[in-house]
C-alpha cells in the first residue's frame, strides 16, 4: 500500500465510449501524474499537476483530458479512445517542487482494453 | 535526444548477486533514481543517487558515475521475491523524469 489509490482496477471499454479513471493520494503530495505503460516501453509521461496546476502536457491527444480538482484528487476522461491506447495508466504523487529527493509514490494502476 | 538504456532482461540464481547496469544522456542532472515493479503492480522506490558513489541500503546498493553517465544496482542474497523489473530514471535539468523501458530479473532456484 503506498498511500495512492486508483479506480477502477480494469476497464474494457468500446471506441465510442466515455470513461473516467480515478486517482487519490493519501500523502499531502503536491504534485500528481499520469503515465501510460506499453509492454517493454518506458514509463510515458502523460500529464503533471503542481499545486493543483497543469505543468505538462507531453503531446497527448485530445481523446484523453485530465482534471485536478484538489491535490488529492487526479482524474483522466477518456472518449473515444483507439485500440492502441490499451495499456496500464499509472497516477503517482510526489512531494512536489524542485528542490531534494522527490520520489514519485505510484498507484497500482488501471488496466485499460479498448476493443 | 534524451535516452535511458537498460539490458531488457537478466536471469539469475537464488543467493547470488546481480548487478542490472544503466547508462544515460540527458540535458541536465538532477538525481537518478531506481524502482522496483512486480508483475501486476506499481513500481515501488528502491534508491535515489545524486552524488558519486555506492548507496547502500540492506541487500540492495546503487552506484552512480555522473562522468561516464552510469549506475549500477546491484542486489545481493537473491530471493525469488526479487523477480520483478527494475526501473532506472533520471531527472534531467527541468526536474522530470526520464524513464528507461526496464529490466525484467527472473530468479532461478
Amino acid at each position: 500500500e503506498t498511500g495512492v489509490t486508483q479506480t477502477p482496477r480494469h476497464l474494457v471499454m468500446g471506441m465510442t465510449n466515455k470513461k473516467s479513471l480515478k486517482c487519490e493520494q493519501h500523502l499531502g503530495h503536491n504534485a500528481m501524474y499520469w503515465y501510460k505503460q506499453s509492454a517493454k516501453k518506458p514509463l510515458e509521461l502523460m500529464f503533471v499537476y503542481n499545486f493543483k496546476e497543469q505543468t505538462e502536457n507531453n503531446s497527448v491527444p485530445s481523446r484523453f483530458s485530465p482534471e485536478c480538482p484538489n491535490s488529492s484528487h487526479l482524474f483522466l476522461h477518456l472518449h473515444t479512445l483507439q485500440p492502441e491506447d490499451s495499456a496500464l495508466y499509472l497516477c503517482a504523487s510526489s512531494r512536489g517542487g524542485s528542490s531534494g529527493v522527490n520520489e514519485q509514490y505510484f498507484g497500482p494502476g488501471t488496466r485499460l482494453t479498448v476493443t | 535526444g534524451q535516452n535511458i538504456d537498460q539490458p531488457t532482461e537478466m536471469t539469475a540464481t537464488e543467493g547470488a548477486i546481480v548487478q542490472i547496469n544503466c547508462t544515460y544522456q540527458t540535458s541536465g542532472f538532477n538525481g537518478l533514481f531506481w524502482y522496483q515493479q512486480h508483475a501486476g503492480e506499481a513500481p515501488t522506490f528502491l534508491s535515489y543517487n545524486v552524488l558519486d558513489g555506492l548507496e547502500e541500503k540492506g541487500r540492495f546498493s546503487s552506484f552512480l558515475s555522473r562522468s561516464k553517465g552510469y549506475s549500477y544496482l546491484l542486489l545481493k542474497e537473491l530471493q525469488m521475491k526479487d523477480s520483478a523489473s527494475y526501473l532506472c530514471a533520471v531527472t534531467d535539468s527541468n526536474y522530470q523524469l526520464i524513464w528507461g523501458a526496464g529490466t525484467k530479473l527472473i530468479i532461478k532456484p
